[in-house]
C-alpha cells in the first residue's frame, strides 16, 4: 500500500514558467512533509519542508503548499530554471523527528526547457 | 555538506557472494539510515540505526543485515547477493532527534550478475 503518491512520473516546463509538482498521502498520522531534489549519480538533497500546522512554506523560488483535508501537497518553483531539471521526491513522516522514518514517493522527473 | 561518504561507489558482484557497503560520517550523528533506490519505486528504507549497536528493520529488510559498532560507521551487508538486489544504495543521517530532515550520501551502485 503506497502511503505517499506522486502520480506524475514526469513534467516538462519552459524556462521562466512555473513548475508545480504534486504529492498525495493516505496516512493521516503524517505530520511533517519534505521535498528532495536528486540529480543523476548524486544523493538526494533536501529542498524544503512543511509542518502540518502550516499550510505554506516559502524559500526563495520554492514554495510548498499543504492541504491537510485533501491530504495533498504541492511544490511550486517560480521561475523555473534549466538547473532545476532533476527528479523530485516527496516524503512524509509521523512522529517527533530523528528516530521517525521517512516514507518517500516514487518521484517526478522535472525537465525545464531553455 | 553532512560529511557522509559511502564506499565503494560502484561494485559488480556475482550472485551468491557476500557484499558489504560502508557508510561513514564525520559529525557524530546519532541516526543513520540505509535506503535503496529502484526505478518505479523511489527510495525505500532497508534498515536504520539510532545509536551504536541499536538498529531496526525498515520496509525492505529481507536479505540485508546491518551493523553499527562505532558512531561514525554504519555497514550494510548482503549475506548472499541476488540479482534483485541490483540497485543504488544510499546512506543518510539525521542531525538530531528533533530533526525530520535526513541528509544523504552520494550512493553506491551495486550490480549483481
Amino acid at each position: 500500500d503506497q502511503q505517499v503518491k506522486q502520480n506524475s512520473p514526469s513534467l516538462s516546463v519552459q524556462e521562466g514558467r512555473i513548475s508545480i509538482l504534486n504529492c498525495d498521502y493516505t496516512n493521516s498520522m503524517f505530520d511533517y512533509f519534505l521535498w528532495y531534489k536528486k540529480y543523476p549519480a548524486e544523493g538526494p538533497t533536501f529542498l524544503i519542508s512543511i509542518s502540518s500546522i502550516k499550510d505554506k512554506n516559502e524559500d526563495g523560488r520554492f514554495t510548498v503548499f499543504l492541504n491537510k483535508s485533501a491530504k495533498h501537497l504541492s511544490l511550486h518553483i517560480v521561475p523555473s530554471q534549466p538547473g532545476d531539471s532533476a527528479v523530485y521526491f516527496c516524503a512524509a513522516s509521523a512522529g517527533q523527528g530523528g528516530s521517525e522514518k521517512l516514507v518517500f514517493g516514487k518521484g517526478t522527473k522535472l525537465t525545464v526547457n531553455p | 555538506d553532512a560529511g557522509i561518504t559511502q564506499s565503494p561507489r560502484h561494485k559488480v558482484t556475482e550472485t551468491g557472494t557476500p557484499v558489504t557497503l560502508r557508510c561513514h560520517q564525520t559529525e557524530n550523528h546519532r541516526y543513520m539510515y540505509w535506503y535503496r533506490q529502484d526505478p518505479g519505486h523511489g527510495l525505500r528504507l532497508i534498515h536504520y540505526s539510532y545509536g551504536v549497536k541499536d538498529t531496526d528493520k525498515g520496509e525492505v529488510s529481507d536479505g540485508y543485515s546491518v551493523s553499527r559498532s562505532k558512531t561514525e560507521d554504519f555497514l550494510l551487508t548482503l549475506e548472499s547477493a541476488t540479482s534483485s538486489q541490483t540497485s543504488v544504495y544510499f546512506c543518510a543521517i539525521s542531525p538530531n532527534s528533533d530533526s525530520y530532515e535526513q541528509y544523504f550520501g552520494p550512493g553506491t551502485r551495486l550490480t549483481v550478475t
